[in-house]
């Protein structure tokens, strides 16, 4: 089965410090996906990141960053200098890969980060 | 990206009333998803569609009933609902279900409230 599992359920942090948000995911499968959302208090989810699991290498974008780990079955996602519009439940989720892929996404329960000014 | 409406945002309706959700997504996707989040729990994928067919049906109670008439438009439907049927429903599309993953974006949401 699969699983993703953030264990983190709030985070608070002050403005301008770095704050990491982990994820863990369990799959039987060799070949998936990972992704992190955003989701701020208006609801929607805005997309962050897609990765594949052959694609190991961390990713930087602005102040964002991944870090995947196969080895240890973890896909971080650390936010340098924080800033108050950080402030969102945020989600990672696990999609499988093969010919039965209905588009599935297992999400994690989201951590809740909160940072203020 | 901001291409998937939804429309109503905020529903309050009674146990026997009939309400529906309307979803719409201008990306010219051809796979669409409702999804259910309720406080304190994971978000739970309800139903998929690809090409209008429906693909996925995640053990969805028949009192939700969903629609696709094209690749554009999703419809939930909803009667005798039960207070606990009470979360936010959220409606994503993505290019298609394939074998790759697609990235699935996400509407706004329609926050229901069942009294």
């Amino acid at each position: 089965a699969q699983k993703v599992t953030q264990a983190q359920t709030e985070i608070s942090v002050v403005e301008k410090e770095d704050v990491t948000l982990d994820c863990v995911y369990e799959t039987r499968d060799t070949t998936y996906y990972l992704f992190w959302y955003k989701q701020p208090p208006s609801g929607e989810l805005v997309f962050l990141i897609r990765r594949n699991s052959f694609d190991e290498q961390n990713e930087i974008s602005g102040r964002y960053s991944w870090n995947f780990q196969k080895s240890t079955s973890s896909f971080n996602f650390t936010i340098t200098a924080s800033q108050v519009v950080d402030s969102a439940v945020y989600f990672c989720a696990l999609s499988g890969y093969g010919s039965g892929n209905t588009g599935k996404l297992i999400f994690g329960q989201g951590t809740t980060l909160q940072v203020k000014p | 990206e901001t291409g998937v409406t939804q429309t109503p945002r905020h529903l309050v309706m009674g146990m026997t009333n009939k309400k529906s959700l309307k979803c719409e997504q201008h990306l010219g996707h051809n796979a669409m998803y409702w999804y259910k989040q309720s406080a304190k729990k994971p978000l739970e994928l309800m139903f998929v569609y690809n090409f209008k067919e429906q693909t996925e049906n995640n053990s969805v109670p028949s009192r939700f009933s969903p629609e696709c008439p094209n690749s554009s438009h999703l419809f939930l439907h909803l009667h005798t609902l039960q207070p606990e049927d009470s979360a936010l429903y959220l409606c994503a599309s993505s290019f298609t279900t394939s074998i790759t993953a697609e990235t699935q974006y996400f509407g706004p949401g329609t926050r229901l409230l069942v009294l």
